[in-house]
Formats: structure tokens, sequence, C-alpha cells
């Protein structure tokens, strides 16, 4: 349901667009993420955008190089990397961002957040 | 920014063994931004457990979750041989999104 492209090899310095395609569910009622793994290393977070796309949010790491963005009519988001470094090499996987609620009789009514949907991810590689 | 520290790092049980994986987060969060997910080597994470302690479709029940404030913690209550991966917590948070760095449960 999730399907990313645009990986690769690039040098420190360059540049690359990854794209994740969506299909069987309502692509544009979801806030959607880009979250990366390095070779044997744990998840990191790295960008989120909302449904409308007023919303954006980047890691710290990432913050000024990348651009996350998303086509509600093609179904499909994207992740603009520039200024690559070599800490950037990891698999880069998107993800669905799912949102519900209940009501709590001690706080009121309460959200929950969950990514559950994820693509099978697509390699960056950053190495001269 | 709220960081989540997992223990242990790595978890060495046999198969019919309870599982007890801890996630504890710098200052307290919301039940409802805390999730669990199950990662296999080669595979895209999955996810086990959202609001704390709601199971995921699909998730066996052999699978809970529980905490608050600080604390929280993913049980397993009968290992059987496919529980055995790497396990992250994950906080929603307002502009950020955080991984704790994950427990391997491996085969002892």
């Amino acid at each position: 349901q999730l399907v990313e492209s645009g990986g690769g090899l690039v040098k420190p310095g360059g540049s690359l667009r990854l794209s994740c395609a969506a299909a069987g569910f309502d692509f544009g009622h979801y806030t959607m993420n880009w979250v990366r793994q390095a070779p044997g290393q744990g998840l990191e977070w790295v960008s989120s955008v909302s449904s409308n796309s007023i919303s954006l949010h980047y890691a710290d790491s990432v913050r000024g190089r990348f651009t996350i963005s998303r086509d509600n009519v093609r179904n499909s988001l994207f992740l603009q990397m520039n200024s690559l470094r070599v800490e950037d090499t990891a698999v880069y996987f998107c993800a669905r961002e799912s949102v519900g609620g209940h009501y709590d009789d001690d706080s009121g009514y309460e959200y929950y957040y969950y990514m559950d949907v994820w693509g099978k991810g697509t390699t960056v590689t950053v190495s001269s | 920014e709220v960081v989540l520290t997992q223990s242990p790092g790595t978890l060495s049980l046999s198969p019919g063994e309870r599982a007890t994986l801890s996630c504890r987060a710098s200052q307290s969060v919301s039940s409802g931004h805390l999730a669990w997910y199950q990662q296999k080597a080669g595979q895209a994470p999955r996810l086990l457990m959202y609001d704390t302690s709601a199971r995921a479709t699909d998730i066996p029940d052999r699978f809970s979750g529980s905490g608050s404030g600080t604390d929280f913690t993913l049980t397993i209550s009968r290992l059987e041989p496919e529980d055995f991966a790497v396990y992250y917590c994950q906080l929603f948070g307002s502009s950020s999104h955080t991984f704790g760095q994950g427990t391997k449960l491996e085969i002892k």
C-alpha cells in the first residue's frame, strides 16, 4: 500500500528525491511521515506532513536540508534531500499516521496516534 | 525534547517465557501518544500497540501494554518463536515523533 522509490548512491553534498506511492486508502486524509534506519541502528523519525500540507515538521538532524511534500491528487509523498552527508546513509521508510480518540473520565477527550502502514523502504547511500 | 530510553538493550529468553520490556520518558507524556513496534531483520516495522495498551489489528493477546506518566511496559506473556525481534517504543510529540533506541529480544 506504500511503495518507496528514488534511493541510490550519491556523493556527500549531493541531492536526492525520494517518492512514496500510496494505494488502497484515502491518502489525502492522513498525515504522512518519513522514518529512516541507518545500517545496524534503530529507527529515527525524519519528517511529517499533515494531510493538507500546512503542518510540516523535521528532526533537528535534517532541518534546513530536507523538504517534505505531498501531492494528494497523485497519492504521493516526497522527500527532497539536499546537502547530503555520510550520516544520512539509511533505509528510508514512509509511514501513514493514524489518529483516534476516546473520552477519559479524568482528562476529557484524549487523542492517540500511531503509524499503522509502512512501506518496505528505499536505500540511500551517501559515499564518495 | 522528550527522550525515550528503552531497557534492557538486549533480552535473552526462551520460548514459553515471559518478556517484559521497558520504555521510560524523560518527562511525563500522554498515554495516547505512546506506541510500540516490532521489527524483524530486513523488514519494515510493524505496529503492535497504540494508546499505550491497545493492540493493533491481528496482534495476538499474548502482547500487552501498560504504563502512564514516564514509565511504560510492553509484556509478552508467553514467547513464541516468531516474537524474537527488535521492539521500539515511540512518542508522538507536538512537533516530533521520537523513537526509543530499541530492545533486541533474542533466543537464549
